[in-house]
């Protein structure tokens, strides 16, 4: 199957805690995003991978990490979490270039305590 | 920068009936974005509905129509006749000049009701 993993579905945590998600793709793309949803379902991009290498940082605090072991896998960790860190986390890949359309993740929704 | 700007929270149709679904964008980074509408359905993960990438173009997908108006700057959604079926929440996105990433309308959530 073809498709964009995510592990786990959904994580609750305490403040502070460190806490780590998975995101696997197996349609061959080059690039790689991930996205933070919040609470009024705004789809901002945090980090953007072309071929392992980060080409976007869009002003995400220092706490949040992304990891390219290689282009078919970006995780996300997150150095002690916040209470404003509580939202669901979507991975997505798509082919490089403006055109290309993105395949997304089902999502990790985390909840922080 | 750029954004986009959707209709809000949730809109309710009967079964039948038209839809509009109103985008709007401000790409000043750009001057011809690259336009996109997501869709996600119940329990599945979002996913294109169409694009468009030439503006005066208009894109079509399950019935549903959006056109890229370039003096407007606009890509409202529409549809003639609604089903249940199309009952999802739906993402109007446009395409960074570099292609780095999409930015995101905060979706609406279509309810059809028979």
């Amino acid at each position: 199957e073809t498709a964009v993993f995510q592990t786990p579905n959904y994580h609750v945590t305490q403040v502070g805690n460190e806490v780590s998600f998975n995101c696997k793709q197996t349609l061959g793309h080059d690039t790689m995003y991930w996205y933070k949803q919040d609470s009024k379902k705004l789809l901002k991009i945090m980090f953007s991978y072309n071929n392992k290498q980060l080409i976007v940082n869009e002003t995400v605090p220092r706490r949040f990490s992304p990891q390219s072991s290689d282009k078919a896998h970006l995780n996300l960790r997150i150095k002690s979490v916040e209470p404003e860190d509580s939202a669901v986390y979507l991975c997505a890949s798509s082919a490089w270039g403006r055109y290309a359309e993105q395949f997304f993740g089902p999502g990790t929704r985390l909840t922080v305590l | 920068g750029d954004s986009v700007t959707q209709t809000e929270g949730q809109v309710t149709v009967s079964e039948s009936k038209s839809l509009i679904i109103n985008c709007t964008y401000s790409a000043t980074s750009i001057g011809y974005p690259n336009l996109f509408w997501y869709v996600r359905y119940p329990g599945e993960g979002l996913q294109l509905l169409l694009k468009v990438i030439t503006a005066g173009q208009k894109g079509s997908s399950r019935g549903f129509e959006a056109t890229y108006n370039k003096e407007a700057t606009s890509f409202h959604l529409q549809k003639a006749s609604v089903q249940e079926s199309d009952s999802a929440v739906y993402y109007c996105a446009l395409s960074e000049n570099s292609g780095t990433y999409q930015r995101f309308g905060t979706g609406t959530k279509l309810q059809v009701v028979p």
